[in-house]
């Protein structure tokens, strides 16, 4: 069965720190790759996604993530954190023609200012 | 104003008592998705479903029913047979299956 592991559960970061969460999927096919975003109270908004082209994809508030396929990954990264990126992040999966989209555990971001 | 109405945010249900939680989009979306969210365990599918008159399970069904009569409705059912059923519900919607997803406001179900 397809899954999606989040490795980091809780980041603590300093505002201007550079930011790295690691995803990673179990599929060997076809996949469409999401980065979702929930703030505080807010409802989940849409980071950015892949589906197919440069595996180097940018998304909004200056967060981008990269596909390496040989790995299964797709990490989320932003060089200089604010405070108001304090929010849960969540990678997201849907594999081949499944219909399915699975999503990892989650990873919360404090950030301090 | 389009999107993603889950009504109530809040529900409070007795042990034992089915609860039906409603969904419903204006985006002319096909498909449709339910999760349940619990701390450290992220979002888990439910149910979802790529067409009207059409849904599958999720991986974590038992418990639960659904129907899609309607292109704009995926009302979801949580049943007695549900052993946990305290948690906080998402419903999403999508144009069809394998683009990015929509998500509603959420229903925090109380079982008490």
């Amino acid at each position: 069965a397809q899954s999606v592991s989040q490795h980091n559960h809780h980041v603590i970061l300093s505002e201007a720190a550079s930011l790295e969460l690691g995803c990673n999927y179990s599929y060997g096919g076809t996949v469409n790759l999401f980065w979702y975003v929930q703030y505080p109270g807010q409802h989940l908004q849409l980071l950015l996604k892949y589906f197919s082209g440069d595996p180097l994809v940018k998304g909004i508030k200056g967060f981008e993530a990269e596909f390496i396929k040989s790995k299964f990954s797709f990490n989320l990264r932003k060089p200089s954190v604010q405070w108001s990126d304090t929010a849960e992040y969540f990678c997201a999966v849907n594999a081949g023609n499944t219909g399915k989209l699975i999503f990892g555990q989650g990873t919360t971001l404090q950030v301090k200012p | 104003d389009g999107g993603i109405t889950q009504s109530p945010k809040y529900l409070f249900r007795k042990e034992g008592q089915n609860v039906t939680l409603s969904c419903e989009q204006n985006l002319n979306h096909d498909a449709m998705y339910w999760y349940r969210q619990d701390p450290g365990q992220g979002l888990r599918l439910i149910y979802y479903s790529q067409i009207v008159n059409d849904f599958q399970k999720g991986d974590i069904a038992e418990g639960y029913s659904v129907s899609r009569e309607k292109k704009e409705s995926f009302p979801l059912t949580v049943t007695s047979a549900q052993k946990n059923p305290t948690a906080f519900y998402l419903c999403a919607s999508s144009i069809s299956w394998g683009v990015e997803a929509f998500f509603g406001q959420g229903t925090r179900l109380t079982v008490v």
